[in-house]
């Protein structure tokens, strides 16, 4: 009964692949996010996502594609992946309006070669 | 630098009080919060204090927040074994409702019967 769950939980790869990260929430949320995770532990947002808008930070290269199947969905893409992209990732989501009250998955820990 | 500070580990006895403590460091933090890892499952918010707050009570739980010396704690009345878990202490920061966050190390608690 876990309320938000990502995978893969680690995922090595090349540079120049593209990958997707999957994120589920089963708590009825009408909100989602991904987040990275810089070395000092700081959670940096990426993009936040409900069934009304899309909001980009727009330090975030274009490269890096949310794709929301269904509300319980939000799925990382990452296309040409650079060694840059190398962090921990995670996913959360909150009712919406109130991004306060974030549950976050596990994280993903990408390492790009 | 700015830094979330927590102890790795702490150990009680089921029925005893826990205190778990935390120190940052950012003085613009607006909303401080408590979250539970239970293995193999995501973060999961137990609660959050706003940083105009002293304390804050919910159930088994209590946060105390001292502002001046930027210092969180959480006290978990009654430990169970079921409390057994990982928790992290958080700070964000809202500019621009951003909603970014940093987490500490974590804490990992242990509740023997």
């Amino acid at each position: 009964d876990t309320a938000v769950s990502q995978t893969p939980k680690y995922l090595v790869t090349q540079m120049g692949n593209d990958k997707s990260i999957k994120c589920e929430q089963n708590l009825g949320h009408d909100t989602m996010y991904w987040y990275k995770q810089d070395s000092k532990k700081f959670l940096k947002i990426m993009f936040s996502y409900n069934n009304k808008e899309l909001i980009i930070n727009e330090t975030v290269p274009n490269r890096f594609s949310p794709k929301s199947p269904d509300k319980a969905h939000l799925n990382l893409h990452i296309n040409s992946l650079e060694l840059g992209d190398s962090a921990v990732y995670f996913c959360a989501s909150s009712p919406e309006g109130v991004n306060t009250e974030a549950f976050f998955g596990q994280g993903t820990r990408l390492t790009v070669v | 630098g700015e830094d979330v500070e927590q102890s790795l580990f702490l150990s009680v006895r089921e029925g005893d009080s826990s205190v778990i403590n935390c120190t940052y460091t950012d003085s613009s933090s607006t909303y401080l919060y408590w979250y539970k890892q239970e293995p193999g499952a995501g973060l999961q918010l137990l609660t959050y204090i706003f940083s105009n707050m002293d304390m804050k009570q919910d159930q088994r739980l209590t946060v105390l927040l001292n502002k001046k010396d930027k210092h969180l704690s959480l006290r978990i009345a009654d430990t169970q074994t079921g409390d057994s878990a990982i928790y992290f202490c958080a700070e964000s920061i809202v500019p621009n409702n951003n909603n970014d966050m940093r987490f500490g190390a974590g804490t990992r608690l242990t509740v023997k019967p």
